[in-house]
């Protein structure tokens, strides 16, 4: 059983599309987290969100929209995709407070 | 200055070999620290956590030094298994940051 869960694995869209990511965990986790892996490789945190509040949100584009329906739920919405946007977007999930995270198996998302 | 540095390497080791990680982070405030393994194309997964005292797991050794702002990895009889990115990362009230990894290659 997958503790954490995104869907789709593959994303391959052109640019100005806009697309849903969907994430999903089933550890009774209170908090969850999008992160961006670029070309690079470097995770950089985007939004984080306890019992479905938003607690971070860094420096993302507004086009970038998190929305979490309940606590085991965090989809990532993005508005008119760019080539930029192009990355493996990680989303994951933790207990509150000084606990390790467990990730998804990432969305590679190529916008052409 | 970022807020955890990496040697991004490569490393790459023969097998047998004895190999250390280090890392540097930006904030004094941060409480948790951890190292995680990053395989090519996969999640990061959670290697082990780091503590204040230091601690080991098997063939795995994780320092940190509060004082200096520094967190280490040894890895002792390396195995080809072994090969992957590894990930520093320091957290405070929930939040991870994490370094930019580095990698390791071990070679039979």
């Amino acid at each position: 059983d997958t503790a954490v869960s995104q869907t789709p694995k593959y994303l391959v869209t052109q640019m100005g599309n806009d697309k849903s990511i969907k994430c999903e965990q089933n550890l009774g986790h209170d908090t969850m987290y999008w992160y961006k892996q670029d070309s690079k490789k470097f995770l950089k945190i985007m939004f984080s969100y306890n019992n479905k509040e938003l607690i971070i949100n860094e420096t993302v584009p507004n086009r970038f929209s998190p929305k979490s329906p309940d606590k085991a739920h965090l989809n990532l919405h993005i508005n008119s995709l760019e080539l930029g946007d192009s990355a493996v977007y990680f989303c994951a999930s933790s207990r509150v407070v000084n606990y390790g995270y467990t990730f998804g198996s990432g969305t590679r998302l190529t916008v052409v | 200055r970022k807020e955890v540095e990496q040697d991004p390497g490569p490393f790459n080791v023969p097998e047998g070999a004895t190999v250390a990680f280090n890392c540097t982070y930006s904030n004094s405030a941060s409480q948790s620290f951890f190292w995680y393994r990053q395989d090519c194309r996969k999640e990061p997964k959670l290697l082990m956590s780091v503590y204040s005292s230091g601690n080991e797991d098997g063939r795995f050794t994780a320092q940190l030094n509060r004082a200096s702002q520094y967190i280490s990895l040894l890895i002792r009889d390396s195995k080809l298994s072994d090969s992957a990115t590894y990930l520093c990362v320091v957290m405070k009230n929930n939040d991870m940051r994490f370094g930019a990894g580095t990698r390791l290659t071990v070679k039979p």
